[in-house]
């Protein structure tokens, strides 16, 4: 299977700081790139789609201007959360696919984010 | 809007006993149906992929089957050890978007 890392896997910051998180496709390239949130004993939920090259596509509910998705190489999507409040804190996960679409998802190990 | 449901949402099993997991979707029109395992606080580790077109796959202790038309998939785990306690949860790929349940969380008692 393909690997796709992320980092960092936990992080704690400060009310109204910033917080970048990477996810990274090792072996393949990810044209697309997914990003997830999951807060506890709930299932994942989907941010945004992440296009190389262009902008992100945000769920219904997601602020874009407070979590910033760049995707500027076919191996590299950042997560910003900008102004951080405690009620972000939680597990934040991405995934990529080798084309796409139908293809099988991997995902990276999640970055726990605590803010304090 | 796809929406994924799991039953149970929670089992508890001795171990050596075979059990069933069940993930029910709303649109049949997918590319494909994936189930993961999460252990707490972790990330995901993907079990077992079933293309639109397939009808089950294994992978030893697991079986994971696809009845797109009803909706419906199942994953099947023989011979549970407690190493298997964990949270399961199946995705629903459509188009680019994909949904996930809200797990079934499983704990095999030793």
């Amino acid at each position: 299977g393909a690997v796709v890392s992320q980092h960092p896997s936990r992080v704690i910051c400060k009310s109204g700081t910033s917080v970048k998180i990477e996810c990274r496709s090792l072996d393949f390239q990810a044209t697309t790139m997914f990003w997830y949130r999951q807060f506890p004993k709930q299932s994942l939920m989907l941010m945004a789609t992440s296009n190389e090259g262009s902008k992100a596509t945000y769920e219904q509910g997601v602020e874009k201007d407070k979590f910033l998705i760049n995707h500027a190489s076919l191996t590299l999507s950042t997560l910003t959360v900008t102004s951080a409040h405690p009620e972000d804190s939680s597990f934040y996960i991405c995934s990529g696919g080798k084309d796409g679409t139908n293809t099988e998802a991997f995902f990276g190990q999640g970055t726990r984010l605590t803010v304090v | 809007k796809q929406e994924v449901t799991q039953i149970p949402a929670a089992l508890s099993v001795p171990e050596g006993e075979n059990l069933v997991l069940n993930c029910s979707f709303t649109d049949s029109a997918i590319y494909n149906l994936q189930w993961f395992r999460q252990d707490p606080g972790k990330g995901l580790t993907s079990l077992l992929l079933i293309q639109s077109s397939q009808r089950e796959q294994t992978s030893g202790r697991l079986n994971a089957s696809l009845d797109k038309s009803s909706g419906r998939s199942t994953l099947y785990i023989a011979a549970s050890q407690p190493g298997d306690s964990a949270t399961y949860l199946c995705a629903v790929n459509n188009n680019n978007d994909m949904r996930f349940g809200a797990g079934t969380r499983l704990t095999v008692k030793p």
